[in-house]
């Protein structure tokens, strides 16, 4: 699975969109972008996914680019309950390679009143 | 409500004594697995299961057992624990469609 890098940790202010950005520049053609989130200490949860295309759902909107080096997770009106770790995950879909998901460090997002 | 249990929620044991954490999901969900998380090393895959009778190893399998008797349970089972197992677990499932839903953790603590 290609590599991820996320920024450490962000600040957003309540109410406003929270835009958590994720590069993968070694992403296979095959590979799609998952966001997961964990509160603290809870089970990770899904948030979304995508190939190439954008994605919005109820939680939250997922940007890839062009070339799909790069996508952006926006939470568009972030509230308290919003803050937690949040993990961009590159990985072929479907069973493989035991559907193992490998998180890596996530952007702590803390979402401040 | 869709969801994956794991039982028991918080456990504290002795060094040697066998113990068993439940896994249970209620979506029909071919895929079952056990990790772990440790600060600083994120989550590990312990284990996983494909369907009934069907399962394999992680990346850190040592010290532990499964089993997948039903589809919609996966117990972990550790023979003799250890300290360095005191560790969150997180059991997960999910369809062909691949996303993953996690229970809400067992912390876990050996003596």
């Amino acid at each position: 699975d290609a590599k991820t890098t996320q920024p450490t940790s962000m600040d957003c202010a309540e109410g406003r969109a929270a835009n958590l950005p994720c590069n993968h520049s070694t992403i296979s053609g095959n590979e799609y972008v998952y966001w997961y989130r964990q509160i603290h200490s809870q089970g990770p949860q899904y948030i979304i996914h995508g190939l190439k295309n954008n994605e919005t759902n109820e939680m939250a909107s997922l940007i890839i680019t062009e070339d799909r080096k790069s996508s952006t997770l926006i939470l568009p009106h972030a509230t308290l309950r919003d803050t937690a770790v949040y993990y961009c995950i590159v990985r072929v879909a479907g069973f493989n390679a035991g559907n193992m998901l490998t998180f890596g460090g996530g952007t702590r997002l803390m979402v401040k009143p | 409500e869709a969801q994956v249990t794991q039982n028991p929620r918080y456990l504290i044991t002795v060094t040697g004594k066998k113990l068993t954490v439940t896994c249970s999901q209620n979506m029909n969900h071919e895929y079952m697995s056990w990790y772990r998380q440790d600060p600083g090393l994120g989550l590990r895959q312990i284990y996983y299961s494909m369907n009934v009778e069907v399962t394999d190893k992680g990346d850190v399998p040592e010290g532990y057992k499964v089993s997948r008797k039903e589809k919609r349970n996966f117990p972990l089972i550790l023979e003799s624990p250890s300290p360095n197992q005191t560790s969150l677990y997180f059991c997960a499932s999910s369809s062909w469609r691949d996303t993953q839903y996690f229970g809400p953790g067992t912390r876990l603590t050996v003596l």
